[in-house]
């Protein structure tokens, strides 16, 4: 099955400074990369998601890559805000299996 | 906000007790999805629906858990016979198209 790893565990930016997280995936059939910012006693929330078909996709401040050969996908917030603290998930999708990265703690210091 | 409502958000029970969570996702929402997320972690599926169909189920979901979508609306989620190690959030997802999924916000469940 999927294994899905994400680096890293945790992130401390100042605000204003860009943040990048990565993930890798395993298994190569996985064809959809959501990503998830989960705030505390929150459900997560989706953010941005990507499909196999494109190499990049961008929302604002939010960007997410994705190298289908090398197998891994990041996400890339510029412009960093404090309100952007909380924990982030990758997740990658393959014929509705979708396997979670064990997240990213972002800390946005003002 | 997702438009998926989950009841309780928060339930303490007692080791050997059964709970049982609702799920209400959107009337448009064909599939839905249980997680189960611990501390630290990403959320772990279990189990999802298409219409009422259960079509899936994780080894997590050992045989004290049982889901059931009765009329491809809600769902519930039961545990029986609780143990401490079911202590954790249960997410429940909603879906539209075939991937993408929208949670809500969770059952905090924590067994005494």
């Amino acid at each position: 099955g999927e294994n899905v790893e994400q680096h890293p565990s945790t992130l401390s930016v100042q605000e204003g400074d860009s943040a990048v997280i990565k993930c890798t995936y395993s298994d190569s059939a996985s064809n959809y990369f959501p990503w998830y910012k989960q705030e505390l006693g929150k459900g997560p929330q989706l953010i941005i998601d990507i499909r196999s078909n494109v190499g990049e996709k961008k929302d604002q401040r939010i960007a997410v890559t994705l190298n289908k050969t090398a197998k891994h996908f990041s996400l890339h917030i510029t412009e960093t805000q404090p309100e952007d603290s909380a924990v982030y998930f990758c997740a990658a999708s393959s014929n509705n299996d979708m396997r979670f990265g064990a997240g990213t703690r972002l800390t946005v210091k003002p | 906000d997702t438009g998926v409502s989950q009841d309780p958000r928060h339930k303490i029970t007692k080791r050997g007790q059964n709970v049982t969570f609702r799920c209400d996702p959107i009337s448009e929402h064909n599939r839905l999805y249980w997680y189960r997320q611990t501390l630290g972690q990403g959320p772990e599926f279990l189990t999802y629906f298409q219409n009422e169909a259960q079509l899936e189920k994780s080894r997590l979901l050992s045989d004290r858990f049982s889901a059931e979508r009765p009329k491809g609306s809600f769902s519930t989620l039961e545990i029986q016979r609780t143990e401490q190690g079911d202590s954790a959030m249960y997410l429940c997802a909603g879906a539209l198209a075939v991937e993408t999924q929208y949670f809500g916000p969770g059952t905090r469940l924590l067994v005494l």
